[in-house]
């Protein structure tokens, strides 16, 4: 079974709407944490945001923020005032475990921001 | 400061021939982990090294990959009787153990199996 999942393999979007981009993940441990990282065309790899999974608040850095609802296993990405710039793949990942930091990523997300 | 860095940044090879691709970490970090990334695809986990560890080489797809990790700091990724399939970009990703978790990515190596 896959650990990631993010059924969303393409979107496009207007240029300053708001973005969810899916997230849902599966593990049995009750220690872990979610990240999202973005990936333009250049092809490096940047770090968004990160949730752990004791975190009472959702986590927010600058215009992206992480919609986790632990119940339900999501983790979902929102970006708000999208701008042509966030035009990239977008991979959810999941670290499990307290000692063990592996890093499983999912398909990804490819986001097409219009103008 | 420096990042994580990889070489080559390209290589082709001949199928039949092995191939090594190195990675830098960033100073420091002692989590160390390969990716591979084939075109349009997500990352594919290969290994991963923590200290002095026993590696995680659970994602490598067949013994002909194989990697190590010397002194704790630099690592290389061997690749034996290159295979067409093989052809992808290898991402080499540094972090730090005790949090903050993020992995720091390098640029990546672009191997092309001819």
């Amino acid at each position: 079974a896959q650990k990631i999942t993010q059924t969303q393999p393409g979107m496009f979007v207007q240029e300053k709407e708001a973005v969810t981009l899916d997230c849902t993940y599966d593990t049995s441990d009750q220690s872990y944490g979610l990240f999202w990282y973005k990936q333009p065309s250049s092809g490096e790899m940047i770090f968004l945001i990160y949730q752990g999974s004791y975190d009472e608040q959702n986590a927010t850095e600058g215009r992206y923020s992480l919609n986790f609802q632990k119940a339900r296993k999501s983790a979902n990405l929102v970006i708000s005032a999208s701008q042509l710039g966030d035009s990239a793949m977008y991979f959810c990942a999941m670290r499990e475990g307290l000692e063990d930091d592996k890093i499983i990523f999912g398909k990804g997300t490819r986001l097409h921001i219009l103008p | 400061g420096a990042g994580v860095s990889q070489s080559p940044s390209n290589k082709v090879t001949e199928k039949g021939k092995d191939v090594e691709l190195r990675c830098d970490p960033i100073s420091g970090h002692t989590a160390l982990y390969w990716y591979r990334q084939s075109l349009g695809q997500g990352l594919e986990f290969l290994i991963y090294f923590q200290g002095n560890s026993a590696p995680d080489k659970s994602g490598l797809p067949s013994d002909r990959f194989s990697a190590e990790r010397t002194g704790g700091s630099v690592s290389t990724l061997t690749i034996q009787r290159t295979q067409q399939e093989d052809s992808a970009v290898y991402l080499c990703a540094s972090s730090l153990v005790n949090g903050p978790w993020e992995q720091y990515f390098g640029p990546g190596t672009r191997l092309t199996v001819t």
